[in-house]
């Protein structure tokens, strides 16, 4: 099993310019989060997904939108990139309600 | 809402000293309580997790934490560090509902080792 999988690892982008973050993962989980992690800051969720089909925003959802194409697959799409959303990405999934959550390796993102 | 403080941003620990870092959480309820670790360039990797009972939870790589309601604390201690144990470690506590477990997580203690 590969767990969680994101692309790209690296991204460098303009101001203004859009991406898509992509999370897959392959234990059957119900539930997916996107995660930004600040320096000092720790993580804070960005949107969740509790189950295939629901989407839900989390404390810092503004600049962002995500879509759970299937069960498996949770992206993440900023339209117009900011330099504040540089930042270290990270999906994560957990089986359902009091499980732990399990990390992908994450995505460095630099907005200039 | 949640909240988790640790309040030591960096500590500096000699190989084979034991080690404790601390966590101090805030929730209205019955908390779901975490430490992950994070190795640089790396995702997160649970330790440990505390959801009810024995108040002393035993983790990976020797890890263990004590979840004590009286201090809302939740620290996790390792009695001889391993050089290999440098990384950046998160308390996070949970808040769990039918619309899934939200993690709060605190802002991370950075744990260097010296030979």
């Amino acid at each position: 099993n590969a767990g969680v999988t994101q692309t790209p690892k690296f991204q460098v982008l303009k101001t203004g310019q859009s991406m898509t973050l992509q999370c897959a993962q392959d234990m059957n989980h119900n539930s997916m989060y996107w995660y930004r992690q600040d320096p000092g800051m720790g993580l804070r969720l960005i949107y969740y997904s509790a189950s295939e089909g629901t989407t839900d925003k989390g404390e810092v959802p503004n600049g962002y939108n995500v879509s759970r194409l299937n069960k498996r697959e949770f992206s993440l799409r900023l339209e117009s990139a900011a330099p504040s959303q540089t930042s270290v990405y990270f999906c994560a999934s957990s089986v359902l309600a009091g499980n732990e959550q399990f990390f992908g390796p994450g995505t460095r993102l630099t907005v200039l | 809402a949640q909240s988790v403080t640790q309040p030591d941003i960096h500590i500096t620990v000699s190989e084979g000293a034991s080690l404790e870092l601390r966590c101090n959480y805030s929730y209205g309820a019955t908390p779901y309580l975490f430490w992950y670790v994070q190795s640089p360039g790396q995702g997160l990797q649970l330790l440990l997790k505390y959801f009810s009972g024995d108040t002393l939870v035993q983790g990976i790589k020797g890890f263990e934490a004590e979840f004590k309601r009286s201090q809302s604390s939740f620290n996790l201690r390792k009695p001889s560090v391993h050089w290999s144990d440098a990384a950046e470690y998160f308390c996070a506590v949970g808040a769990f509902s039918n619309a899934g477990n939200m993690l709060t997580f605190g802002g991370g203690t950075r744990l260097m080792v010296k030979p």
